[in-house]
């Protein structure tokens, strides 16, 4: 069974704060996502990665998967209330076919 | 364009009895999926079915059923509702693709408190 490790599970900072959450495991990944989710809704996917070294971009967002792709990492620079929700990084196995493991998430309070 | 959307939105039930959780996507995806979310455990995947007509278990199916009744819609049963039940229930879909993972698109949740 894959496992993903989440850090921190909870995260609260004042606005124009940065910030970095972590995803590792000890398996490999094929390719891995991470998820927004706000009260009450489901998660929305925010980005993939498949390449390991990869970075990719989104605005203030900046998502990294690690080299060996065992690990993944999202920073947030000048957070905003806005930013506030559920953040869940999620990984799928090479042999899967679309079936994805969900790290624990870690939620994010940005305050004004 | 609705996606991905679930009945009921909440629902309570008392030991011992049955539900369904009807879920329906209008994108066409191959794959259809019923995870739970509980706090402090991001979302574990109770079944899938990559595609119409098969259906698998994923990693905590105990308790309950699924039926792909068609491309379009995949239900969850409870047939004996117990408390460790009580969740909030998700169902996603995507298209099936092997290897790399496509978007999942999430409904919007069944809240499901068992007494």
């Amino acid at each position: 069974t894959q496992l993903l490790e989440q850090s921190p599970q909870f995260l609260s900072i004042q606005e124009g704060e940065n910030l970095t959450v972590y995803c590792n495991s000890s398996s490999v990944f094929s390719s891995l996502q991470w998820y927004r989710q706000e009260p009450g809704e489901g998660p929305v996917l925010l980005v993939t990665v498949v390449t390991g070294g990869e970075v990719k971009k989104l605005k203030r967002l900046t998502f990294q998967f690690g080299d060996a792709r065992k690990d993944s990492s999202l920073h947030i620079t000048a957070a905003q209330p806005g930013d506030t929700g559920l953040y869940l990084c999620a990984g799928t196995g090479g042999t899967s076919y679309g079936k994805l493991t969900f790290g624990q998430g870690t939620i994010l309070t940005v305050h004004p | 364009n609705a996606g991905v959307t679930q009945t009921p939105k909440f629902q309570v039930l008392k030991t011992g009895q049955s539900m369904t959780l009807q879920c329906a996507q209008d994108m066409n995806h191959n794959s259809m999926y019923w995870y739970r979310q509980d706090p402090g455990m991001g979302l574990r995947l109770i079944y899938y079915s990559a595609s119409e007509g098969t259906t698998d278990k994923g990693e905590v199916p105990n308790g309950y059923n699924v039926s792909r009744l068609n491309k379009r819609e995949f239900s969850l049963r409870l047939e004996s509702a117990a408390p460790s039940q009580t969740s909030v229930y998700f169902c996603a879909s995507s298209e099936r693709r092997q290897g790399i993972s496509n978007e999942q698109y999430f409904g919007p949740g069944t809240r499901l408190t068992v007494t």
